[in-house]
Order: structure tokens, then C-alpha cells, then sequence
């Protein structure tokens, strides 16, 4: 299996534009989280599916930020308006039987 | 407030030394704890966990749980160059979800 595939590896855009991050899990894991990595906060999640539904998303920051996952091998954030303030690092990781988490390689994001 | 609790470091310690890691958490309901090592600019990688009181040995690498004391720690005996990383605690609180809640991390540095 190739892992949790993340894309784009790095996004680069201005203040106020649309930002779309996207994920495909390995198959048959069944719960998706979406983490941010700061210096400052370290890993924080943002939001949980499970079965490809939104079970907890507590740690989504404000209604800028959107997350779906339409079907099991694919899910979307998407950050409209991107503030600099979001400028961080994006992960996606899945889990399937156990706890462990696998991650993506992760979006770096730069809002400037 | 952060809900797991590490010294961000940097923790340096010579090549052949034993490395201390250590973790406190807030959910005295927790009920598995992870270590995840994450290299410079790559995504965290699961190294150890531990669901008990005491010692797990895995390798190099010991974890330590004292739940009285809501304390989990990570000892990597015969430190390597490779091992310099930061090293992220991960617990599980307390609820059905198995949510992961990680520490800002620890940052190893092993000099030759």
C-alpha cells in the first residue's frame, strides 16, 4: 500500500484566496483525522471522521475551515479566506484496526 | 491548556548515553499512551505505546507508565545520531473515540 497520500506537498498563496488540501487514506482504514502542526501549539486536531462521518470537530478554528469526506478514499480541508495566521503545517492520518496512527507526508502551507 | 505536557527542549545527550523523554498528562481516565518520533520536515512515525503500569521494552527503546502519576516516559539506552528527532507523546483520553491528544514534543539531539 502507498500510505496516506497527501497532496499538494506545498501551497504558496495570498491572503484572502481559497486553499484546498486533500487526502486519500489507505484503503480499509475507516477513521481519518485531520491535524495542524505550529512551532508555537504543536499537533492539533482539527477534525475526526469515522465511517466517513464528521465525529468530532471541536478543534476546527472558525468557520473559514471546512472538511468532507465524500466517500471512503478521499477527503478535502478547505480554508475560505485563508488568513496568514493559518500558515502551518497540514496533516492527514488514518487508523484502521488498532490505535495507531499512519501519517501523510503532509501539506506545508504559506499564507501570505 | 494543553491537555499532555513535555519539555519542547532541546534535550542533548551524547552518542552511547541514555535518553530521558518524558510526558505528563491531564485525564486521569487515560488509557493508552504513544510515542511518535518525527525527523525534521517529515511526519510523525509511531515508535512505542503502552496500555499498563511499568516497563515496555521493544529494542532500544523503554516506555515507562505510572498511571497514580499520570506519568509516561521514553528511554532510548545507546543514543544514536540517528535517534535526533522530536519526539511526541500521544494519549488517548478518557471517551469511546480513542481520539489521540499529542504533546508539543520533545527535540533529541545526540552528538557524536
Amino acid at each position: 500500500d502507498a500510505g496516506v497520500i497527501q497532496s499538494p506537498r506545498h501551497e504558496v498563496t495570498e491572503m484572502g484566496q481559497e486553499v484546498t488540501l486533500r487526502c486519500k487514506p489507505i484503503s480499509g482504514h475507516n477513521s481519518l483525522f485531520w491535524y495542524r502542526q505550529t512551532m508555537m501549539r504543536g499537533l492539533e486536531l482539527l477534525i475526526y471522521f469515522n465511517n466517513n462521518v464528521p465525529i468530532d470537530d471541536s478543534g476546527m478554528p472558525e468557520d473559514r475551515f471546512s472538511a468532507k469526506m465524500p466517500n471512503a478514499s478521499f477527503s478535502t480541508l478547505k480554508i475560505q479566506p485563508s488568513e496568514p495566521r493559518d500558515s502551518a503545517v497540514y496533516f492527514c492520518a488514518t487508523r484502521g484496526g488498532g490505535e495507531k496512527l499512519f501519517f501523510g507526508s503532509g501539506t506545508q502551507l504559506s499564507v501570505l | 491548556q494543553k491537555e499532555v505536557e513535555q519539555n519542547s527542549g532541546p534535550l542533548s545527550v551524547p552518542e552511547g548515553a541514555i535518553a530521558s523523554l518524558n510526558c505528563t498528562y491531564s485525564d486521569r481516565g487515560s488509557q493508552s499512551f504513544f510515542w511518535y518520533r518525527q525527523y525534521s520536515g517529515k511526519s510523525p512515525e509511531l515508535i512505542m505505546f503502552i496500555y499498563s503500569n511499568g516497563d515496555k521494552e521493544d529494542g532500544r527503546f523503554t516506555a515507562q507508565l505510572n498511571k497514580a502519576s499520570q506519568y509516561v516516559s521514553l528511554l532510548i539506552r545507546d543514543s544514536q545520531p540517528s535517534d535526533s528527532a522530536t519526539y511526541l507523546c500521544a494519549v488517548n483520553m478518557r471517551g469511546g473515540s480513542y481520539i489521540p491528544t499529542f504533546g508539543r514534543g520533545t527535540s533529541l539531539i545526540v552528538h557524536p
